[in-house]
């Protein structure tokens, strides 16, 4: 079976561009996750999705930041206006429904560098 | 609220020796407790997990790790490293709240020296 895909796999744009990270999660998943991964702060959850709703948003950063999920097999992540900060691997999970025992099963994420 | 803790964010062991790597909880409830590894340039892959039905978890690539309730405490350990080891290891948490959410420790890089 595939596994969580996610496109690009790097990014480079200039500061204040748009810039769309996309993610296709396993099929028959009910669950998307976005997360950030830095040096400085380690892997944080940023947005997740139950049967394509958004139920906590909590850790988008701020409102240049937006996440959609219009179907059960596709999702985007959107950065507008961009900005060097902002640079960081970008991944994708997917889980089942099934109880809090289901594991995530993560993409090979998006390496974004904002110049 | 949940949460864990990794002790050493680096851990250099030779090739052969055992691998030990630290994860402590924070649960009001009982846990689900997962390892992750992620690999250079990779997202990060499920070694094993915690879910109650067995305190001592074996997991891919001969991990182990033993879920200690008196310690909250989920080691990750190896007999035997192997240069294909070296790599970051996450320790995460999750509590039956139906959200399917983890929360995930700071990472521990593993270095094996040949």
């Amino acid at each position: 079976d595939a596994g969580v895909i996610q496109s690009p796999r790097h990014e480079v744009t200039e500061m204040g561009q748009e810039v769309t990270l996309r993610c296709k999660p396993i099929s028959g998943h009910d669950y998307l996750f976005w997360y950030r991964q830095t040096m400085m702060r380690g892997l944080e959850l940023l947005i997740y999705f139950n049967n394509n709703v958004p139920i906590d948003d909590s850790g988008m950063p701020e409102d240049r930041f937006s996440a959609k999920m219009p179907n059960a097999s596709f999702s985007t992540l959107k950065i507008q206006p961009s900005e060097p900060r902002d640079s960081a691997v970008y991944f994708c999970a997917s889980s089942r429904t099934g109880g809090d025992n289901q594991p995530q099963h993560f993409g090979d994420g998006t390496r974004l560098s904002i110049l | 609220a949940q949460s864990v803790t990794q002790l050493g964010s680096h851990v250099s062991v030779s090739e052969g020796a055992l691998v030990l790597l630290r994860c402590n909880y924070s649960s009001s409830v009982p846990p689900y407790l997962f390892w992750y590894v992620q690999y250079p340039n990779q997202g990060l892959q499920l070694l094993l997990k915690y879910t109650s039905a067995a305190t001592l978890v074996k997991g891919i690539n001969g991990f182990e790790a033993e879920f200690k309730k008196s310690e909250t405490s989920f080691h990750l350990t190896k007999p035997s490293a192997h240069m294909s080891d070296a790599a970051e290891y996450f320790c995460a948490v999750s509590t039956p709240t139906g959200a399917n959410n983890l929360f995930f420790g700071t990472g521990t890089r593993l270095t094996v020296i040949p």
